[in-house]
């Protein structure tokens, strides 16, 4: 089955600065990649996705990259805000018969500094 | 627009007793996916299901939980005989479609004593 791996576990940055989050996966047939934000207490929120046609997708100071050669891809924060502080997850999926559950990683602390 | 809903939000139970979770889908989602989140982890998949239908329920343990989703009414995860270890926090998410858009729920926190 799929496996998907997030690193660094944890990461702090300075308000202002850009902060970004890595993942790999393993199923060479895997073709969405979501990312969510999770505040203390809350369910995960969908905050951008990228699907395997295409290498890049920006939404104002969000960006996703996908690599599916090297089966990576990365969430880019730029300007970073007080408010981003929260668990960020990725997770993979692929179209294996009817089935399109997610596959997450576990998980990057992500703190932002004022 | 409602997003995905789950009740209760937090629920104590003590061991040997049955736990109910229930989410109602975002409108226009006929489906459905429940996750387990322990502490300090990520979420794991634990069943997938459409109206009247399990679709895969490849990451439920194979004693004590089910899953429905009736044809009318919420989606209903059950534990029967909780033991200390099914505390964790449990999301629901919807889509519209297989392969679309997941969106969560936020979450029943099961404590078990």
């Amino acid at each position: 089955g799929e496996n998907v791996e997030q690193h660094p576990s944890t990461l702090s940055v300075q308000e202002g600065d850009s902060a970004v989050i890595k993942c790999t996966y393993s199923d060479s047939a895997s073709n969405y990649f979501p990312w969510y934000k999770q505040e203390l207490g809350k369910g995960p929120q969908l905050i951008i996705d990228i699907r395997s046609n295409v290498g890049e997708k920006k939404d104002q100071r969000i960006a996703v990259t996908l690599n599916k050669t090297a089966k990576h891809f990365s969430l880019h924060i730029t300007e970073t805000q007080p408010e981003d502080s929260a668990v960020y997850f990725c997770a993979a999926t692929g179209r294996t018969g009817a089935n399109s559950k997610l596959t997450f990683g576990k998980g990057i602390t992500l703190s932002v500094r004022p | 627009n409602a997003g995905v809903m789950q009740n209760p939000r937090h629920l104590v139970r003590r061991r040997g007793q049955e736990a109910r979770l229930r989410c109602s889908p975002m409108k226009g989602h006929s489906h459905v996916y429940w996750y387990r989140q322990l502490p300090e982890e990520g979420l794991k998949f634990m069943v997938y299901l459409q109206k009247e239908n399990i679709i895969d329920e490849s990451g439920m343990p194979k004693e004590r939980f089910s899953a429905e989703f009736p044809k009318e009414g919420p989606s209903i995860l059950r534990i029967q005989q909780v033991v200390r270890g099914d505390s964790a926090a449990y999301f629901c998410a919807s889509s519209r479609q297989a392969y679309n858009e997941q969106f969560f729920g936020p979450g029943t926190r099961l404590t078990v004593l």
